[in-house]
């Protein structure tokens, strides 16, 4: 069975820095991107970040860009988002989701989030 | 960037209904890489649809996606008691690499 287990959301102060880590298994990790997805509280979704199964290539959100930094340890099957220079704006229940595509002619195709962690809440507040 | 833009933001329908659901974009979109969610409360989201029509795993056949360019619809045939919920749309693009929809909240009329 697939499992994607967020950890490390926690209260902090504006400006401070949390570490979120995904744990996974039940599936072949390195084979798979990954992504952050957030949701602030009754809200609507917003992507955050992804990072590619060998973490050559990464991206953000504008919202993030210069502040969050994504990266993976295949070794561990797991996926981290390290968050700097954290505001208010950065409140919300932060998801892990694995990326699925179809890419056996060399361009990626039907790319969706087919699995998702349960998530884990960030709450910046002085 | 291309936004997405769902409508209606609430669908008020009765058990047993057809329900209709409208995801717009604001430049044309590969239905290859227009997807839909479902979330219920407290719960993370649910792959629904793919490829703007294709049902992912363990999805009954009352939902169907459709469409192609900048129009996109979700239809629940006959919706069930555990289909109400918010619903949103997804593509992958160029920057940002992945926009949703504002999502579509399904409630029980």
């Amino acid at each position: 069975e697939v499992q994607l287990v967020e950890s490390g959301g926690d209260s902090v102060q504006p400006g401070g820095s949390l570490r979120l880590s995904c744990a996974t298994s039940g599936f072949n990790f390195d084979i798979y991107a990954m992504n952050w997805v957030r949701q602030a509280p009754g809200k609507g979704l917003e992507w955050v970040s992804y990072i590619s199964v060998g973490s050559t290539s990464v991206y953000y959100a504008d919202s993030v860009k210069g502040r969050f930094t994504i990266s993976r340890d295949n070794a561990r099957n797991s996926v981290h988002l390290q968050m700097n220079s954290l505001t208010a704006e950065d409140t919300a229940v932060y998801y892990c989701a694995r990326d699925v595509a179809d890419c056996s002619t060399g361009t990626c195709y039907e790319i969706r989030f087919d699995s998702w962690g349960q998530g884990t809440l960030v709450t910046v507040s002085s | 960037e291309i936004v997405l833009t769902q409508s209606p933001g609430t669908l008020s329908l009765s058990p047993g209904e057809r329900a209709t659901l409208s995801c717009r974009a604001s430049q044309s979109v590969s239905g290859s890489y227009l997807v839909w969610y479902q979330q219920k409360p407290g719960q993370a989201p649910r792959l629904l649809i793919y490829g703007a029509s294709t049902r992912a795993t363990g999805i009954p056949d009352r939902f169907s996606g459709s469409g192609s360019g900048t129009d996109f619809t979700l239809t629940i045939s006959r919706l069930e008691p555990e289909d109400f919920a918010v619903y949103y749309c997804q593509q992958y693009g160029s920057s940002p690499r992945y926009t949703f929809g504002q999502g579509t909240k399904l409630e029980i009329k």
